[in-house]
C-alpha cells in the first residue's frame, strides 16, 4: 500500500464549478500536509499548508484535513481555466527535518 | 527574487551515456533538493543537501547517481550510465533551510534515454 494515495483524474469541469481534489494516507504520522500546483512543463509550486486537522482558506482555495480518516482535500471555488494544472497533495511527520511524500498529482482541466 | 535556475531543460541521450544536470538555487537557501518526477507520479526525492553537506541521500541509486554541491550554493546531479528507465522530470528545488517546508521549485529538467 502506498503511504498516499491520490486520484490521477483527469477531472474536467465547466468554469464556475466548484472542484473537490483528495487524497488519503496510510501513515498516521503525518502531521504536515501541502497541496501544490504544477502546470504543464514547469515545476510545482506551493498552494496550501496546513498542519493537523482542520481548514485553512485562501481567496479561492479552501484545504482541510480530517486525520481521523487519514483525509485531505482541496477545494477551489469559482473554477478558472487558468486553475487547470495538475494538483500534487504532499505531507511529512513532525519533529525535526522529516521528507516530504508527495502524491501522484490529479490533473485537473477547468473548460470554459 | 530570481527563482531556482535549471539546466538543460531537455536532454536526450542514449542508454550507457552519462549526463549532468545543473541547479542553482535561489540565493540564501541552505536546502536543496533533487527529486525524480517519471510520467504519471509525483516528485521522488534522490538526495537533499544542507549547505554543502547530505542530509538524506536513502533514495539515490547510488551505483549510477552522483550529486554535489560543493560550495554550498549551485549543485551538479550526474546519471553514468544512463538507463531506460532513468527518463523523467529531473526538478531541483531550494528552501530557506532544513525545517522549512516550503520548497521553490525550478522547471525541471526533462531526460529522454533511448
Amino acid at each position: 500500500q502506498k503511504e498516499v494515495e491520490q486520484d490521477p483524474g483527469p477531472l474536467s469541469v465547466p468554469e464556475g464549478a466548484i472542484v473537490s481534489l483528495n487524497c488519503t494516507y496510510s501513515n498516521s504520522a503525518f502531521q504536515y500536509f501541502m497541496w501544490y500546483r504544477q502546470y504543464s512543463r514547469k515545476g510545482p509550486e506551493l498552494l496550501m499548508y496546513t498542519y493537523s486537522s482542520g481548514n485553512k482558506e485562501d481567496g479561492r482555495f479552501t484545504a482541510q484535513v480530517d486525520k481521523s480518516s487519514k483525509y485531505i482535500s482541496l477545494f477551489i471555488r469559482d473554477s478558472q481555466p487558468s486553475d487547470s494544472a495538475t494538483y500534487l497533495c504532499a505531507m511529512r511527520n513532525s519533529g525535526g527535518y522529516q521528507k516530504v511524500t508527495f502524491g501522484i498529482g490529479t490533473k485537473l482541466q477547468v473548460i470554459p | 527574487e530570481a527563482g531556482v535556475a535549471q539546466s538543460p531543460r531537455y536532454k536526450i541521450i542514449e542508454k550507457r551515456q552519462s549526463v549532468a544536470f545543473w541547479c542553482n538555487p535561489i540565493s540564501g537557501h541552505a536546502t536543496l533538493y533533487w527529486y525524480q518526477q517519471i510520467l504519471g507520479q509525483g516528485p521522488k526525492l534522490l538526495i537533499q543537501f544542507q549547505n554543502n553537506g547530505v542530509v538524506d541521500d536513502s533514495q539515490l541509486p547510488k551505483d549510477r547517481f552522483s550529486a554535489e554541491r560543493l560550495k554550498g550554493v549551485d549543485s551538479t546531479l550526474k546519471i553514468q550510465p544512463a538507463k531506460l528507465e532513468d527518463s523523467a522530470v529531473y526538478l531541483c528545488a531550494s528552501s530557506l533551510d532544513l525545517f522549512r517546508d516550503e520548497q521553490y521549485f525550478g522547471p525541471g529538467t526533462r531526460l529522454t534515454v533511448t
